[in-house]
């Protein structure tokens, strides 16, 4: 199975403030990579797809970068709306296999 | 848009058969191109993949689950169900069924339910 390590687990940052959250996989996932955000009590819902292409209706403030096993998400300009946890997920082979979630909370 | 809704019972007995159904509106299940997924999160935990069923009926399994698990595709109600054998407590958790945008995807899951606890107790 591909394990998916995120870091940090989680973090607290300010309104405006640039954040971002790094995916590590345990082998070259190409553009299988994508990234999710679930509020309490909801569904998560797609960010970004494929690496790097936002999904539509997403902010640009999103954005998504790496290759082979690392990646990255990145909020510039944190909203307060953008609290929640944030899961990184492979679909390169099945299993599919999600990260284990950064926990985001607005100081 | 298509849209995603699950249905079951809330509360299953330890041992015994716990189904769902996920009921697709605004695409056909046998569009082609779409994974159908069941997913799940135990309480206060991350997510975990549990299958899919291809629009032409192939499934997929995580390994720990095969042996329980089953996936169908009902096209005549437009809609898909699991079925886990031989519950647990493991077992508890919020299931969600969702699916990729179709042909051209990277198997990402752009629709989703919006979940269904499912608590498994005596």
């Amino acid at each position: 199975d591909v394990q998916m390590t995120q870091s940090p687990l989680s973090l607290s940052a300010s309104v405006g403030e640039r954040v971002t959250v790094t995916c590590r996989a345990s082998q070259s996932l190409g553009p299988y990579l994508h990234w999710y955000q679930q509020k309490p009590g909801k569904a998560p819902k797609l960010l970004i797809y494929a690496v790097s292409n936002l999904q539509s209706g997403v902010p640009s403030r999103f954005s998504g970068s790496g290759s082979g096993t690392d990646f990255t998400l990145t909020i510039t300009s944190l909203q307060p709306e953008d609290f929640g946890i944030y899961y990184c997920q492979q679909s390169i082979s099945t299993p599919y296999t999600f990260g284990q979630g950064t926990r985001l909370d607005i100081q | 848009q298509v849209q995603l809704q699950e249905s079951g019972p809330g509360l299953v007995r330890p041992s015994q058969t716990l189904s769902l159904t996920c009921t697709v509106s605004g695409g056909s299940i046998s569009g082609r191109g779409h994974y159908w997924s069941w997913i799940r999160q135990p309480p206060g935990k991350g997510l975990e993949w549990i299958g899919y069923i291809f629009y032409s009926g192939s499934t997929d399994y995580k390994s720990s689950l095969k042996s329980r698990s089953t996936i169908s595709l009902d096209t005549s109600k437009n809609q898909f169900s699991l079925r886990l054998t031989s519950v647990t407590a493991a077992d508890t958790g919020v299931y969600y069924c969702a699916t990729n945008a179709g042909l051209g995807t990277y198997y990402q899951w752009d629709y989703w339910g919006r979940g269904t606890l499912v608590t498994v107790s005596p």
